[in-house]
């Protein structure tokens, strides 16, 4: 089945490391997608991952895969008060008629001074 | 300056009435795509267009429709057999409908309130 599943809260204090994580069943996935949204605003695309990668690194963004275990991570280094918002993780993957992508319910991270 | 613009960024309407949301591109993106947004809840497909005077339902269609005559413009109608329709509403478009090019790109919104 298409499901991609995230835990809903994340708190940490500034300077720290955030690491988001997500988990999806479907082993066709091709990429998958790190996005960002903040109050009332649409969903910033952040970072990709092809699915015969491991990892992905850009700037204080990482992104980890373990395809075996169908876990993505988000690691944001040095985390700031202007990374607070709502992180979605989202897979693409071959449904009837075309290609979709699948949303994750989005984990709030929340960035303590 | 390219993006993805929706509007009105926030919208009212009285329960029976239809209501359109607008979304416009101007990325040159061939495929389009509305969503649905709950609280604490992921984004729901309603709609998508993989190329021009073409669309299909997403998941959550009953209750919507849509028309895509222009490259650039995805209107989404909320009609009045949308039996929950207050949500906040995303409109997406991507290069492609195909990956690699299939990331997509959201515009900012509009937050529709039944009364």
């Amino acid at each position: 089945g298409e499901d991609v599943e995230q835990s809903l809260f994340l708190s940490v204090r500034e300077g720290d490391s955030s690491v988001i994580n997500c988990t999806y069943t479907d082993s066709s996935s091709t990429y998958l997608y790190w996005y960002k949204q903040e109050p009332g605003a649409g969903l910033q695309l952040l970072t990709y991952i092809f699915s015969n990668m491991d990892m992905k690194q850009d700037q204080r963004l990482t992104v980890l895969l373990n395809k075996k275990d169908k876990h993505l991570s988000l690691r944001i280094a040095d985390t700031q008060t202007g990374d607070s918002a709502i992180y979605f993780c989202a897979e693409s993957l071959w449904h009837t008629g075309g290609f979709k992508t699948i949303f994750g319910a989005g984990t709030r991270l929340f960035v303590k001074a | 300056d390219g993006g993805i613009t929706q509007s009105p960024k926030y919208l009212f309407r009285k329960e029976g009435q239809n209501v359109t949301l607008s979304c416009e591109q101007n990325l040159n993106h061939d495929a389009m795509y509305w969503y649905r947004q709950d609280p604490g809840q992921g984004l729901r497909l309603i709609y998508y267009s993989q190329i021009v005077n073409d669309f299909q339902k997403g998941d959550i269609a009953e209750g919507y429709s849509v028309s895509r005559e222009k490259k650039e413009s995805f209107p989404l109608t909320v009609t009045s057999a949308q039996k929950n329709p207050t949500a906040f509403y995303l409109c997406a478009s991507s290069d492609s409908p195909l990956p690699p090019h299939n990331e997509q790109f959201f515009g900012p919104g509009t937050r529709l309130t039944v009364l």
